[in-house]
């Protein structure tokens, strides 16, 4: 069974810096592109950033190209979020999800599953 | 302002049929595959709909998904209380090399 455990999020205050986690089981995990999305309190989902499997392609919302940084570990099945000055309107549920194929962009590409999600408040 | 739009809201008695739209752009809809989600409160989202009208193992035939030009649609039959979720389209964008999403639907079972 594929699963997807996030960690690592928490109140922040504005400026400041957090590191998220998705742990990944249940499939060979650098054969599959792998994202962040995220949903502040009652709105809707926003992709927010993701990175082929290999590592090699990563993908930035505008909203967050220069302040966040995606990144995995193959070796650990581990994917990571590192968010840098960090604004009140980050503040959201952030997800990981699997996709089907390597590439983000490829051809007939979704997400698939979706880990349960973590917190993320920024706030002083 | 999301790059997808959908409508707010849906609604419909038991037994009846709904359809949310999804309408986007050539670089996004027009030139992909278009994928449906649902998402119950409190819960994370599930893949209900793939590649504009395929359903992944364990949703129901009730569910069903159509893509023409840029825009497309989600179609609920029979529908049931607990159909009640918000409901969100999503596509790769050529242009920008970024995914996007609907704004979301919220479906009210009367």
């Amino acid at each position: 069974e594929v699963q997807l455990l996030e960690s690592g999020g928490g109140l922040v205050q504005p400026g400041g810096s957090l590191r998220l986690s998705c742990a990944a089981s249940g499939f060979t995990f650098s054969n599959h592109g792998m994202s962040w999305v995220r949903q502040a309190p009652g709105k809707g989902l926003e992709w927010v950033s993701a990175i082929s499997g290999s590592g090699g392609g990563t993908y930035y919302a505008d909203s967050v190209k220069g302040r966040f940084t995606i990144s995995r570990d193959n070796s650990k099945s581990t994917l990571h979020l590192q968010m840098n000055s960090l604004r009140a309107e980050d503040t959201a549920v952030y997800y990981c999800a699997k996709f089907r194929y390597s590439r983000p962009g490829a051809e007939n590409n979704w997400f698939d599953p979706w880990g349960q999600g973590t917190l993320v408040t920024v706030s002083s | 302002q999301s790059v997808l739009t959908q409508p707010p809201s849906a609604s419909g008695t038991p037994g009846q049929r709904v359809t949310i739209s999804c309408s986007g752009s050539s670089s996004n809809i027009g030139s992909n595959t278009v994928n449906w989600y649902h998402q119950l409160p409190g819960t994370a989202p599930k893949l209900l709909i793939y590649s504009n009208n395929q359903r992944p193992s364990g949703v129901p035939d009730r569910f069903s998904g159509s893509k023409s030009g840029t825009s497309a649609s989600l179609a609920i039959s029979g529908l049931q209380s607990e159909d009640e979720a918000d409901y969100y389209c999503a596509a790769w964008d050529d242009s920008l090399n970024v995914w996007v999403f609907g704004g979301g639907t919220k479906l009210t079972v009367l």
